[in-house]
């Protein structure tokens, strides 16, 4: 267990949807960030927060958005959903300090877009 | 872009050795080696930093050719625990650091 828990664990919903996957960091961490993993693309960073801050962005479409607030815990909004979309999405946290490059993995949440 | 990651899956007896490479096109500031098993989620192995500082958990071994921007993993005596797909994250370091391009994978199995 790493610490970091997400939420819901599986999520199954309709092309056209909106759905909100939620994280919560392992205690003191300040650095969340997200990740999708899918068959064909690997898994892909999409992006990071510090401390409430957009930090780092990747490869992540305008249909997705995602914001971490004061207590920390973060959310990935996914809209206008695809059947491309599926895939499962981890939430990772990482220390600050000398240890900020460890980055602790949430278990996922599947999402299945039907 | 993605890292490059050779051999794509390797099959091993308990005690054997394996060695997983990563090749990046860009220049790097650090690698970052994690593992995942089946139905888990990455593990954080180790990071090998420009300079050659390494830190990780596991006794097992990298290197780092900044020049090349290449890493390898050494898996030595490998252990049925060591199954898993490992992923090699490359970073640019600077305001990306926190970004890691992953790349496809290696796919290690050790068998009894």
């Amino acid at each position: 267990d790493s610490g970091v828990t997400q939420t819901p664990k599986h999520l199954i919903t309709a092309t056209g949807q909106r759905v909100t996957l939620r994280c919560s960091p392992r205690s003191g961490d300040l650095s969340v960030y997200w990740y999708q993993q899918s068959l064909d693309q690997g898994l892909q960073f999409l992006i990071q927060y510090y401390n409430g801050e957009e930090r780092a962005k990747g490869n992540i479409l305008e249909r997705f958005s995602a914001q971490q607030f004061p207590d920390l815990h973060s959310e990935l909004n996914l809209s206008s959903l695809e059947l491309g979309d599926s895939a499962l999405y981890f939430c990772a946290s990482s220390p600050g300090g000398d240890r900020a490059y460890e980055q602790y993995f949430g278990p996922g949440t599947r999402l299945t877009v039907t | 872009q993605q890292p490059v990651q050779s051999p794509q899956a390797v099959i091993l007896r308990e005690g054997e050795d394996a060695v997983i490479n990563c090749s990046s096109s860009k220049a790097l500031y650090s690698v970052h080696w994690y593992r995942q098993k089946h139905g888990e989620a990455p593990v954080f192995l180790m990071i090998l930093l420009k300079g050659g500082e390494q830190k990780g958990h596991e006794k097992i071994s990298a290197s780092f050719n900044e020049k090349k921007q290449q890493s390898s993993l050494y898996l030595t005596a490998s252990q049925l625990s060591y199954s898993g797909t490992y992923f090699c994250g490359p970073n640019a370091g600077g305001t990306s650091y926190g970004k890691l391009t992953f790349g496809q994978g290696t796919i290690l199995t050790v068998h009894p």
